[in-house]
């Protein structure tokens, strides 16, 4: 089973801010099978990256995903009010358990 | 558009069984599969399992297998998910997801609560 570690597990920012998560996989996650969701207290996650890298249908720009093999980033370049929750990435690329990381929480500082 | 409704929440004793059904509107049923999510109060979510809308084929995740059935019905398009020896610790909320790992659409969610 793949774990996934993401970091920090609480990140303070202000609106406007860049926020940088990272998602680090225990083993490589082949061919960047990757996702991200943002979930909001008391909704169903949102998908926002696949891939890795490619933004799910309606997400801003703001939101871009990179890296490859065990090391993940997702980088939201400007932060507006409505992206402080907790975000999760998720690896789908070997046999299940399509396991999730432990999220990170972004809060408002 | 797309979407997903889940039925409501429930309160199970333990050693009881629950079924959840999502049903699906806004897209062909059977071009993509379900993924179902769990995520007990407070905690982060866990993959259970998918299962293929028209084919049966399923995967799951080790833990639950002998306790979860994922299965489909084509004519109403819906999923469902049962989950059978419930336990305490199956107390959360159970989310259905269109795809096939990662989901792309997802219904509200359904609590189910395990109490005696």
């Amino acid at each position: 089973e793949i774990v996934l570690t993401q970091s920090p597990g609480t990140l303070s920012l202000s609106p406007g801010e860049r926020a940088t998560l990272s998602c680090r996989a225990s083993q490589s996650v082949g061919s960047s099978y990757l996702a991200w969701y943002q979930q909001k207290p008391g909704q169903a996650p949102r998908l926002l990256i696949l891939g890795g890298s490619s933004r799910a249908a309606g997400v801003p720009d703001r939101f871009s995903g990179s890296g490859s093999g065990t090391d993940f980033t997702l980088t939201i370049s400007r932060l507006e009010p409505e992206d402080f929750a907790v975000y999760y990435c998720q690896q789908y690329g070997s046999s299940p358990p399509y396991t999730f990381g432990q999220g990170t929480k972004l809060e408002i500082k | 558009q797309v979407q997903l409704v889940q039925s409501g929440a429930e309160l199970k004793k333990p050693g009881a069984s629950v079924k959840v059904s999502c049903k699906a509107s806004g897209y062909t049923f059977t071009d993509y599969g379900i993924i179902w999510v769990r995520q007990a109060p407070g905690q982060g979510l866990e993959w259970m399992g998918w299962t293929s809308a028209n084919y049966g084929n399923t995967k799951f995740e080790q833990k639950f297998q002998g306790r979860l059935t994922m299965t489909t019905d084509t004519s109403t398009s819906t999923a469902y998910m049962e989950l059978r020896s419930l336990r305490s610790d199956d107390t959360a909320v159970y989310y259905c997801a269109r795809g096939g790992a990662a989901g792309d659409y997802w219904g509200q969610g359904s609590l189910v609560t395990v109490s005696s």
